[in-house]
């Protein structure tokens, strides 16, 4: 069974200041591995999707990168409106349809 | 467009009560899900179709049914709805039945239906 493991469950951060979130997952066979972002009271929002390890993306102030057992999320010199609930999920080669999405990290950004 | 839409947005029911979570889109996309999203645990699939008349069992179905009668819409159906099932709902779709094909893959999620089984 593919699984998904976040961290740090929460992230408090100073105006400027980078940090990194770390996605764990164990899957028969990636097909994809996918960043999602969710404001409170929101459904979540496609960002990024990775398919094989050495691959990067960038969007504004983040960059996903992936590796063969975790995928991190940069977030460089963030400010106040990147404050939101990270999710990332992966898609494994057994099945079509289904992605496993972990519990997710909420990033707090201080101005 | 409209993109995904549920509703409604909040709903409160009684143990024992049935009711109807909608979802439509109208970017004409084949594949349509429904999650739900539980406090300290990730989105987990509750049913999913890749097409009209074509539905399947995700992750934790129990307790709910779907129908695919047009590309559109895809409601959820509580049977007799228990405490266990308060939660966030979540719709969502995409354009490819195979989500991992590179360019196709993007899942366009709803806003959401909070229900509260009392």
């Amino acid at each position: 069974e593919d699984q998904v493991t976040q961290s740090p469950e929460a992230l408090r951060l100073q105006e400027g200041e980078s940090s990194s979130l770390n996605c764990s997952y164990t899957v028969s066979g990636l097909r994809g591995l996918f960043w999602y972002r969710q404001d409170p009271g929101k459904g979540p929002e496609f960002l990024f999707t990775l398919y094989s390890a050495g691959e990067e993306k960038e969007k504004e102030r983040l960059k996903a990168t992936l590796t063969k057992k975790e995928s991190f999320l940069h977030i460089t010199a963030p400010k106040p409106e990147d404050s939101a609930t990270y999710l990332c999920a992966v898609q494994g080669g057994s099945n079509d349809y289904k992605l496993s999405f972990g519990a997710g990290t909420t990033v707090t950004v201080r101005a | 467009n409209a993109g995904v839409t549920q509703t409604p947005k909040f709903q409160v029911l009684k143990t024992g009560q049935s009711m109807t979570l909608q979802c439509a889109q109208d970017m004409n996309h084949e594949y349509m899900s429904w999650y739900r999203q539980d406090p300290g645990m990730g989105l987990r699939l509750i049913h999913y179709s890749v097409g009209a008349g074509i539905t399947d069992q995700g992750e934790v179905p129990n307790g709910y049914n779907v129908s695919r009668s047009t590309t559109e819409d895809f409601p959820l159906r509580l049977l007799s709805a228990a405490p266990s099932q308060t939660s966030v709902y979540f719709c969502a779709s995409s354009y490819s039945r195979t989500l991992g094909r590179r360019g196709q893959e993007t899942q366009y999620f709803g806003p959401g239906t909070r229900l509260l089984v009392l």
